[in-house]
């Protein structure tokens, strides 16, 4: 069965600050896809990336990073120099590459973030 | 508009009523998920679609829940003698293919149930 946790609950950072969102997976598939979508206070879900098992290089896309690290199952998020635009919750996603698990994401709890101006 | 529209935004019942919500999809989006969002629980996966087929019906909680696709677009879930423990927000995704994992998802349909 697969599994995510994202351990931070809520997390409050200061304008500028930079923050990192911890998920840690859990799946018996050796070819996965791992995601993070935001939801903003308006509701809905948004996309942000998508990578797969066999690629393990970081990834960065402005201010946004992401650290894939399979020796940990770890696919963590790291938003630079934060503004309170990134305020909302993310979350982690799941899904594997075959099977009925390929049909579905299976999300973390999510991590709210706060950020104070 | 161009995204995933869903209806009602809010719908407020009591308990035992039947309630359906509906999704529209992109056009031209194969695939279509529900999903549903309690407080403090995420997101809880109940069903998909490929088409206007629904090979897996495994993740809905309880044979209460109901869901059907049209024309390959148009998708209602349908929640019979609704409870309490009901009460959550319905997520409606649509994705171009099936298994691509890049969902978009509508605004959702907030059930609360008296």
């Amino acid at each position: 069965a697969q599994k995510v946790t994202q351990a931070q609950t809520e997390i409050s950072v200061v304008e500028k600050e930079d923050v990192t969102l911890d998920c840690v997976y859990e799946t018996r598939d050796t070819t996965y896809y791992l995601f993070w979508y935001k939801q903003p206070p308006s509701g809905e879900l948004v996309f942000l990336i998508r990578r797969n098992s066999f690629d393990e290089q970081n990834e960065i896309s402005g201010r946004y990073s992401w650290n894939f690290q399979k020796s940990t199952s770890s696919f963590n998020f790291t938003i630079t120099a934060s503004q309170v635009v990134d305020s909302a919750v993310y979350f982690c996603a799941l899904s594997e590459a075959s099977g009925a698990g390929s049909y579905q994401l299976t999300f973390g709890k999510g991590t709210k973030l706060s950020v104070i101006p | 508009g161009a995204g995933v529209s869903q209806s009602p935004s809010n719908k407020v019942t009591e308990k035992g009523k039947d309630v359906e919500l509906r999704c529209d999809p992109i056009s031209g989006h194969t695939a279509l998920y529900w999903y549903r969002q309690s407080l403090g629980q995420g997101l809880e996966f109940l069903i998909y679609f490929q088409g206007n087929s629904a090979p897996d019906k495994s993740g809905l909680p309880s044979d209460r829940f109901s869901a059907e696709r049209t024309g390959g677009s148009v998708s209602t879930l349908t929640i019979q003698r609704t409870q309490q423990e009901d009460s959550a927000v319905y997520l409606c995704a649509s994705s171009p293919r099936l298994a691509s994992g890049e969902l978009f998802f509508g605004e959702g349909s907030r059930l609360t149930v008296l």
